[in-house]
């Protein structure tokens, strides 16, 4: 089982749109969470951290839940360029691990 | 301005030869890494450096070398290079060993024949 799972995807949605996206770790000693974006062809940066009280920024919606292992991003009012992959990162002992990502593709 | 630059861009190579990728941060930053991603896209550390020692050596071939000069610089040095080495290569930095936000460089295409 890989550390960190993420939405197989791809996920094709139409401007406006609002889309969830999961993630789920195996480490319960992960110890902080993030969200980060990478454009095709692109490095990867980073969107949102993940905080146990759930946090917003914008559109973007990041929640936690550490008995349950999972982290969500939900994206509202989708924009055309929003299309991009989202990867679910978890840092623990100072050690990040990345999931495969989800492609989003936002079309007019 | 750049934050953290990689060297080269791009790099095409023959099997068996023998490659460096330099990486530069001018952020200040304590801690530097090298992420490998593959075909598949799955992004997969491969060191980490704290003030230019080694902290995070993941399972990679020991033909692959990292080193730190000074704390702006990481260089990734592989030996006898191997078709399935073909991936982007991403330095990234962050200010300190258990810090949050980690930068990254724009990526090293390597494509070995």
């Amino acid at each position: 089982r890989k550390e960190v799972e993420q939405d197989p995807g791809p996920f094709n949605v139409p401007e406006g749109a609002t889309v969830a996206f999961n993630c789920t770790y195996s480490n319960s000693a992960s110890q902080s969470f993030f969200w980060y974006r990478q454009d095709c062809r692109k490095e990867p940066k980073l969107l949102m951290s993940v905080y146990s009280s759930g946090n917003e920024d914008g559109r973007f919606t990041a929640q936690l839940n550490r008995a349950s292992q999972y982290i969500s991003l939900l994206i509202r009012d989708s924009k055309l360029s929003d299309s991009a992959t989202y990867l679910c990162v978890v840092n623990r002992a100072n050690d990040m691990r990345f999931g495969a990502g989800t492609r989003l593709t936002v079309k007019p | 301005d750049t934050a953290v630059s990689q060297t080269p861009k791009y790099l095409v190579t023959q099997m068996g030869n023998d490659k460096s990728i330099k990486c530069e941060q001018n952020l200040g930053h304590d801690t530097m890494y090298w992420y490998k991603q593959d075909s598949k896209k799955f992004l997969k550390i491969m060191f980490s450096y704290n003030n230019k020692e080694l902290i995070i050596n993941e399972t990679v071939p020991n033909r692959f070398s990292p080193k730190s000069p000074d704390k702006a610089h990481l260089n990734l040095h592989i030996n006898s290079l191997e078709l399935g080495d073909s991936a982007v290569y991403f330095c990234a930095s962050s200010l300190a060993v258990s810090t949050d936000t980690q930068y990254f460089g724009p990526g090293t295409r390597l494509t070995v024949l």
